[in-house]
């Protein structure tokens, strides 16, 4: 199985700075790698599939890079609806998913 | 709009089974996995199979076989996902989520199910 770790587990910014959040896998997983940003009390919510690539609708300050085992989510400047817990996900051993256990941002 | 719909927060004592449906709407029911996903409080996101709708095939994470069946009613637009053998452990919000093959990820979700295993 491959597991995903992301770090840092938390990170604490104001609004307006960058943030960039990371996501190692423990083998090479390609480019088959998706970003999640959930709320409190809801459901996720698609940022980046296939590492790069924004889903329908999300902002452009949202990024997505990297491949094999090490990819990075960056929020170019954080807006105040932005504080939220991040997940990766990685479908390389279809049709077994596994998601990284996440990455708070928080309001400084 | 494309949405899925999941039923109501469910309280169950240790031992019992639990279902919970997941009604697909805005869209081709047939043409889209469906797949299971719960997370307990405070924790993260645990993947616990999928379902095709229109093979009715399934495929579970080996920590949940042999205690979880992935069904389907076609007629309804509907999923299922029904757990057995209940411990406290299990208690968590349960979520289904459409794969989208085109962005190889999970594009829409249900709102989310809590389920309370206590006795």
């Amino acid at each position: 199985e491959i597991v995903l770790t992301q770090s840092p587990a938390t990170l604490s910014l104001s609004p307006g700075e960058r943030a960039t959040l990371s996501c190692r896998a423990s083998q090479s997983v390609s480019s088959y790698l998706a970003w999640y940003q959930q709320k409190p009390g809801q459901a996720p919510r698609l940022l980046i599939y296939d590492a790069s690539n924004r889903a329908t609708g999300i902002p452009a300050r949202f990024s997505g890079s990297g491949s094999g085992t090490d990819f990075t989510l960056t929020i170019s400047s954080l807006e105040p609806e932005d504080f939220a817990v991040y997940y990766c996900q990685q479908r390389s051993n279809w049709p077994l998913w596994t998601f990284g256990q996440g990455t708070k941002v928080e309001i400084k | 709009q494309v949405q899925l719909v999941q039923s109501g927060a469910e309280v169950k004592k240790p031992g019992a089974s639990v279902k919970v449906s997941c009604k697909a709407s805005g869209y081709t029911f047939t043409s889209y996995d469906i797949n299971w996903v719960r997370q307990a409080t405070g924790q993260g996101l645990e993947w616990m199979g999928w379902m095709n709708p229109n093979s009715g095939n399934t495929g579970y994470a080996q920590k949940f076989q042999g205690r979880v069946t992935m069904t389907r009613n076609t007629s309804i637009s509907t999923a299922y996902m029904e757990l057995s053998s209940l411990r406290s452990e299990d208690t968590a919000v349960y979520y289904c989520a459409r794969f989208r093959r085109a962005v190889d990820a999970f594009d829409i979700w249900g709102q989310g199910t809590m389920v309370t295993v206590s006795s």
